[in-house]
């Protein structure tokens, strides 16, 4: 059984279209992770939610949105892709009274033409 | 804020052999999470070993141990007898022990293994 899933795990898509990247955890956590990882291999977290609530919103462009639909899910709308948008994006969950182990999905690789 | 450094960006270590790598890490905080994370070319990123930092007492998974210098801020990886599948990416990761803090990376060291 997949504990965090992603779809898609490949996503190529040209510059100015909207994307969506899908994430699900059958774990029963209730927090919910968007990091992303760019050419260099450097991670960085994007978002955290907690029971539908967003937490942490790092300086990220407001072309990104998330969506919580409920606690096992968590997806990452992003509206007009530039270039510099081509990263993995790995979605992470874990429990709030529990949160120093996060679980990790496979990464959605996007490449942005 | 804090930050994480890993100051090799690669390292290459005989079959069999150990190999350390280094983190560094700056905090004001004094209670938190230390983590190593495994990346292979897959890119799942694994979980090889954690270290809470009011435990003086090092972390041990296997052939996994760290070294963890509170004081000095300082939070090493050891790998013993190295094996072929250890090839890969680690990452140092910090986490502030409240919340849903997301976690902070260091930029990882490549580690390639030597038949």
């Amino acid at each position: 059984d997949t504990a965090v899933s992603q779809t898609p795990k490949y996503l190529v898509t040209q510059m100015g279209n909207d994307k969506s990247i899908k994430c699900e955890q059958n774990l029963g956590h209730d927090t919910m992770y968007w990091y992303k990882q760019d050419s260099k291999k450097f991670l960085k977290i994007m978002f955290s939610y907690n029971n539908k609530e967003l937490i942490i919103n790092e300086t990220v462009p407001n072309r990104f949105s998330p969506k919580s639909p409920d606690k096992a899910h968590l997806n990452l709308h992003i509206n007009s892709l530039e270039l510099g948008d081509s990263a993995v994006y790995f979605c992470a969950s874990s429990h709030w009274t529990a949160s120093y182990e996060q679980y990790f999905g496979p990464g959605t690789r996007l490449t942005v033409t | 804020a804090q930050t994480v450094t890993q100051s090799q960006p690669e390292m290459s270590v005989q079959e069999a052999e150990t190999v350390t790598l280094s983190c560094t890490y700056d905090t004001s905080e004094s209670d938190y999470y230390l983590f190593w994370y495994k990346q292979p070319p897959s890119r799942q990123m694994i979980l090889v070993i954690r270290q809470e930092a009011y435990k003086q007492q090092n972390a041990t998974e296997n052939r996994f141990s760290v070294n963890f210098q509170k004081a000095a801020k300082s939070f090493s990886l050891k790998i013993s007898d190295s094996q072929l599948g250890d090839a890969a990416m680690y990452f140092c990761a910090y986490r502030s022990a409240g919340g849903a803090d997301g976690l902070t990376f260091g930029k990882g060291t490549h580690l390639i293994i030597q038949p």
